[in-house]
Formats: structure tokens, sequence, C-alpha cells
């Protein structure tokens, strides 16, 4: 089984609908992240948890909001979706580092479509 | 601003031929680069983590090093199946670079 699991894997939605997206690990990693990814652009970072208790903006997090569930669960959520959204998403882990940065585990990604 | 540059953005070699992909970065202090390969449609998977100047990790046809202003990931009779896109990344909030895409022609 997968480390780390993102549902759904693909979504087609409308603009102005509200969606989440979702991801587990079974990793144990205290650390989780969400990315987006668009061609020419590369992966960038729309938000990181270090802990349940600890949220943090990345570079990219207007218009996207999160939830740390419990260590396993980080979820992605969309309160009103627009077409410029449409990327590939991935959620990513990563062990507590002890001074040095750890390596990080990504999911299969979730491919979104706004129409 | 941190940031981080990789060239070129796209490689086709022809199989056997070796080569080397480029990351330049401009971070204050840097604590780890890391290298990713990716996959059409999948998550990046870990390749190395190079955390000093001077530093060289293998794995197979593979070779990583570090500079204080750039790695490399250099690529010796590359096969086939190397094909893919090769992400370079620094810190541990980790900033990427946009990536290499890799042809590797039979």
């Amino acid at each position: 089984d997968a480390d780390v699991t993102q549902t759904p894997r693909n979504r087609i939605t409308k603009t102005g609908k509200r969606i989440m997206l979702e991801c587990s690990q079974t990793k144990g990693h205290d650390r989780m992240y969400w990315y987006r990814q668009d061609p020419g652009l590369g992966l960038r970072l729309i938000y990181y948890s270090f802990d349940v208790k600890d949220i943090n903006k990345g570079e990219i997090s207007d218009g996207y909001s999160v939830s740390r569930q419990a260590q396993a669960k980080f979820s992605l959520s969309l309160e009103s979706a627009i077409p410029n959204q449409t990327a590939l998403y991935f959620c990513a882990t990563s062990a507590l580092g002890a001074g040095t940065p750890e390596t990080q585990y990504f999911g299969p990604g979730t491919r979104l479509l706004v129409l | 601003e941190d940031q981080v540059t990789q060239s070129p953005e796209a490689l086709r070699l022809q199989e056997g031929e070796s080569s080397s992909l480029n990351c330049s970065y401009t971070v204050s202090g840097l604590r780890g680069l890391f290298w990713y390969r990716q996959d059409p449609g999948k998550g990046p998977e870990f390749l190395f983590t190079l955390y000093s100047a001077g530093e060289e990790k293998e794995k197979e046809r593979l070779k990583a090093t570090l500079t204080k202003k750039e790695s490399f990931l250099h690529i010796t009779a590359p096969k086939p199946e190397d094909s893919a896109t090769y992400l370079c990344a620094v810190d541990d909030k980790i900033i990427f670079g946009k990536g290499t895409r890799l042809h590797i022609l039979p």
C-alpha cells in the first residue's frame, strides 16, 4: 500500500464550487505539505504543517485553506474554485528534522480541472 | 529572495551519451539541497540530499555534486528508462526549481 495517498485522483468542478482534496499518510511523519504544479512554473508550496496545531502559509496560499485533522491527515480546500486553480496538486510528508532538512515523500497527485 | 534555477529546461540525449544537469541557487544559509525524479503524472521521488559544498552522492548511473552556488546531477551512460523530469529543491520549506525534462533516445 502507498505511504501517502490522495483523494480524489481526478476532479472536475465548476467555477464557484467548494471542493476539498484529502491527503493521508502512514509514514508516521509530523510534517505535511500541499503543493501545486503547473506547466512551466514547477512545484509551488501552498500550505505546510509541522504538527497538528501548526499551520503555515506557503508561497501561494490565497484562495486556499487547510485543515490538519490528525497527524496522518491534511486536507486542502478551495472555498470558491476559479479556473486558474486548475493544476496538479501534490501532498507531501517529512519527518521532524533534527537541525537538518528532511526528505519529502510525495503522494500520487490530484489532477483538478476548474471549468 | 531565495531562488533555484535549473538548466537546461529540456535535454535530449542518445542512449549512452553522458551529460550533466545544473541547479544554481541563492539562499541565505543552505541547509540542504535535494534532487528528485518525477515521471509523467506521478509525484516526485527522492534521489539525493546534499548538505555541504564538496559533498557527492551516487546511485546507479546518477551522481550529484554540490558547490557553494550550484549542484550538478551527472548522468553516465543513460538508458531510456532514465527519461524523466529531474527536480532540484533547497531548504526545509522546500523551494523547487522548474525542473529539467530529460529524454533518452534508444
